[in-house]
């Protein structure tokens, strides 16, 4: 499978718990996107790499998350102390941009419950 | 005004009806994404495209870069169409989404 893999898909953890999701993105792909994904609503912009380097974070980020790209391929995702407010579908996703744009695949997700 | 707007953002039809969903974005684009998730699932990509049309299978896409507009269409639609369809431009360097059209075909 060469797709955009993540794991955990399913995540539940009490309050205050830290939580690491794991992102392979396609292998040629030089950026990586998380995104966060509430019921009902749209992906959310979290913060993006461009090979090994973060270029964005949202201001949605608090200092709890903390996202990181070693070597330009797999991603982490880390979210310390969580609260319930983080219970949401983590999205990763990956392209080979180029130019103005690259072709968005997107993983499964990493489901998070926070109870 | 969002960057990115679609319409509608509900849609209910019978199975084998003729189905259209619009995006209008605002920003200078070189491309677009037309984005599927059902209930539960992931997003899969449907079509990348810079100009005209692209057809797979029942789904068309169109887009009019000077008018800034892009239309997914799905012919013959079937109760497994059924899902939330989202299309995404690239700002500076991110995605934009657009909050999405819910779909349901019924039987």
């Amino acid at each position: 499978d060469t797709g955009v893999s993540q794991d955990p898909r399913h995540k539940i953890t009490k309050r205050g718990q830290n939580v690491t999701f794991r992102c392979d993105p396609i292998s040629e792909h030089n950026r990586l996107y998380w995104y966060r994904q509430t019921l009902g609503q749209g992906p959310e912009f979290l913060t993006y790499f461009q090979n090994e380097a973060q270029l964005e974070k949202s201001r949605l980020l608090s200092d709890r998350f903390s996202a990181e790209r070693p070597k330009g391929s797999f991603s982490t995702l880390e979210i310390q102390r969580t609260e319930q407010g983080d219970s949401a579908m983590y999205l990763c996703a990956s392209s080979l941009w180029t130019s103005r744009s690259g072709e968005l695949f997107f993983g499964e997700g990493s489901r998070l419950t926070v109870l | 005004k969002n960057e990115v707007e679609q319409s509608p953002q509900n849609l209910t039809a019978q199975e084998g009806e003729f189905i259209t969903i619009n995006c209008s974005y605002s920003v200078g684009i070189s491309a677009l994404h037309w984005l599927q998730q059902h209930p539960g699932g992931g997003i899969v990509s449907l079509f990348m495209l810079s100009s005209g049309k692209k057809k797979h299978g029942r789904l068309i896409a169109t887009i009019n870069i000077q008018e800034k507009h892009s239309s997914l269409h799905i012919t013959a639609s079937h109760p497994r169409d059924s899902a939330v369809y989202i299309c995404a431009v690239p700002g500076t360097y991110k995605y934009i989404f657009g909050t999405g059209t819910r779909l349901k075909v019924l039987a």
